[in-house]
């Protein structure tokens, strides 16, 4: 069974670090993109950003929002991808979500999704 | 950036009537969209990508319809468990990624 848990979410004040985890199981973590996602409270889904998976270069995309703020990472030897969010902010206050790409070749839709974490920017 | 509307905002069906939930595009996607369902307390779901391709385990009274910049999302026999937000995404330009506003579909 595909498995995805977050962790490492909680509160934390404004410009402060915070690091969330995801775990997978279930698949070759390598061979697919994982991308972040998340949700303020009451709102809609909001895409934060992906890496590829080695076999197309590992790189990054971000959403204009976090770009320069948020740094997405993953250890294969581990099947784990991190989202390292620095210089928080109150209005990144939300669930967030990792999933992974569905298909290897393609960046563009996702699933499964992990269960979501809560973080909250408040001083 | 790909702004993706979505209407209406809710939607109320008695059960087993048919939904139809509607998400344009500002610019043409071509076939790149897919559709999520959220539950309260839970995580999205993927239910179509490709426009009209059911993921894996998705009843077939899901359905997914549209090309260009006009989409529909259709649930042929609406049933309890249906209730949900549903959400479209394009993944015709990953920069950024963009998802509509959500349509809830209400159980009458």
């Amino acid at each position: 069974e595909v498995q995805l848990v977050e962790s490492g979410g909680g509160l934390v004040k404004p410009g402060r670090s915070l690091r969330l985890s995801c775990t997978v199981s279930g698949f070759t973590f390598g061979d697919f993109a994982m991308s972040w996602f998340r949700q303020a409270p009451g709102k809609g889904l909001e895409w934060v950003g992906f890496i590829r998976s080695k076999a197309y270069g590992g790189t990054t995309e971000y959403a204009a929002s976090v770009k320069g703020r948020f740094n997405i990472s993953r250890d294969d030897s581990k099947s784990i991808a991190y989202l390292q969010m620095n210089s928080l902010k109150t209005e990144d206050t939300a669930i967030y979500y990792c999933s992974r790409a569905a298909d290897r070749r393609v960046v563009g839709w996702f699933d499964p999704w992990g269960q979501g974490m809560l973080v909250t920017v408040s001083s | 950036e790909i702004v993706m509307t979505q209407s209406p905002a809710t939607l109320s069906v008695s059960p087993g009537e048919r939904a139809t939930l509607s998400c344009r595009a500002s610019q043409s996607i071509s076939s790149n969209l897919a559709w999520y369902q959220q539950k309260p307390g839970q995580a999205p779901r993927l239910l179509i990508y490709g426009a009209s391709t059911r993921a894996t385990g998705i009843p077939a009274r899901f359905s997914g319809s549209g090309s260009g910049t006009e989409f529909t999302l259709a649930i042929s026999s609406l049933q309890s468990e249906d209730s949900a937000v549903y959400y479209c995404q394009q993944y015709n330009n990953w920069r950024p990624l963009t998802f509509g506003g959500g349509t809830k579909v209400e159980i009458k």
